[in-house]
C-alpha cells in the first residue's frame, strides 16, 4: 500500500513558469509534511515543510497549499528558474513518540525547466 | 564540518559476495537512518536507529543487517548481494527530536550494481 502518492511522474515548465506538483496521502496519523529537493548525484535536502495547522506556507518561490480534510497538499515553484531543474519528493511523517522520526516519500518528481 | 559521509561512492559486486556500505556523521545526531532509491520507487527505508545500541527495521530490510555501536557510524551490511539491491543508497541522520522538528540530512549516496 503506497502510503504517499505524488504526481506527476515527470513536468517541463518554461522559464519564468508555474512548477506544481501534487501529492496525497491516506494514513492520519500523518501530521508532517516537507518537501526534498534532489540533484542529480547528491542526496535530497530539506526544501519546505508544513504541519496541518495551516493551509499554506511560503519561503520565497516556494509555496506548500495543504487540505486537510482531502489529503492532499501540493508544491508550487514560482517564477521557476531552470536552477530549480531536480527531482522533488514529498514526505509525510506522524508526530508520535518514537514514530516522529520516520519519514514516508513519494515516488519523486522529475522536474525540467526550459530556458 | 563535513555533515554526513558515505563510502565508498560506486560499487559493483557479484551476485553472493557481501560487503559493508559506511556511514558516519560528525554533528552528533541521535537519528540515523538507511533508504534505497529506485527509478519510480522513491526513498525506501531500509533500518533505522534512534541511538547507539538501538536498531529496527524499515520497510524493506530482508537481505540488509545494520547495528550502531557509536553514536557516529551506521555500517549497512549486505549479507549475500543479488541483483535486486542494484540500487543507490543513501544515509540520513536527524537531531533527537526527530525529522519533524529537524528535518533529515542526507549522505551523496553509495550507487550499488550488482553482477
Amino acid at each position: 500500500q503506497q502510503q504517499v502518492k505524488q504526481s506527476p511522474q515527470s513536468l517541463i515548465v518554461q522559464k519564468g513558469g508555474i512548477s506544481i506538483i501534487n501529492c496525497a496521502y491516506e494514513n492520519t496519523a500523518f501530521d508532517y509534511f516537507p518537501w526534498y529537493q534532489q540533484f542529480p548525484g547528491k542526496g535530497p535536502a530539506l526544501l519546505i515543510a508544513i504541519r496541518p495547522d495551516v493551509s499554506e506556507k511560503k519561503e520565497g518561490r516556494f509555496t506548500i497549499s495543504f487540505n486537510k480534510s482531502a489529503k492532499q497538499f501540493s508544491l508550487h515553484i514560482m517564477d521557476s528558474q531552470p536552477g530549480d531543474s531536480a527531482t522533488y519528493f514529498c514526505a509525510a511523517s506522524p508526530n508520535s513518540g518514537g514514530s516522529n522520526y520516520k519519514l514516508t516519500f513519494g515516488k519523486g518528481t522529475l522536474l525540467t525547466v526550459n530556458p | 564540518n563535513a555533515g554526513v559521509t558515505q563510502t565508498p561512492k560506486f560499487q559493483v559486486l557479484k551476485t553472493g559476495q557481501s560487503m559493508t556500505l559506511q556511514c558516519a556523521q560528525d554533528m552528533n545526531h541521535e537519528y540515523m537512518s538507511w533508504y534505497r532509491q529506485d527509478p519510480g520507487m522513491g526513498l525506501r527505508l531500509i533500518h533505522y536507529s534512534v541511538g547507539a545500541g538501538i536498531t529496527d527495521q524499515g520497510e524493506v530490510p530482508n537481505g540488509y543487517n545494520v547495528s550502531r555501536s557509536t553514536t557516529e557510524d551506521f555500517p549497512l551490511r549486505l549479507l549475500s548481494a543479488a541483483p535486486s539491491q542494484t540500487s543507490v543508497y543513501f544515509c540520513a541522520s536527524s537531531r533527537d527530536g526527530g525529522v519533524v522538528y529537524y528535518g533529515y540530512t542526507f549522505g551523496s549516496g553509495t550507487r550499488l550494481t550488482v553482477v
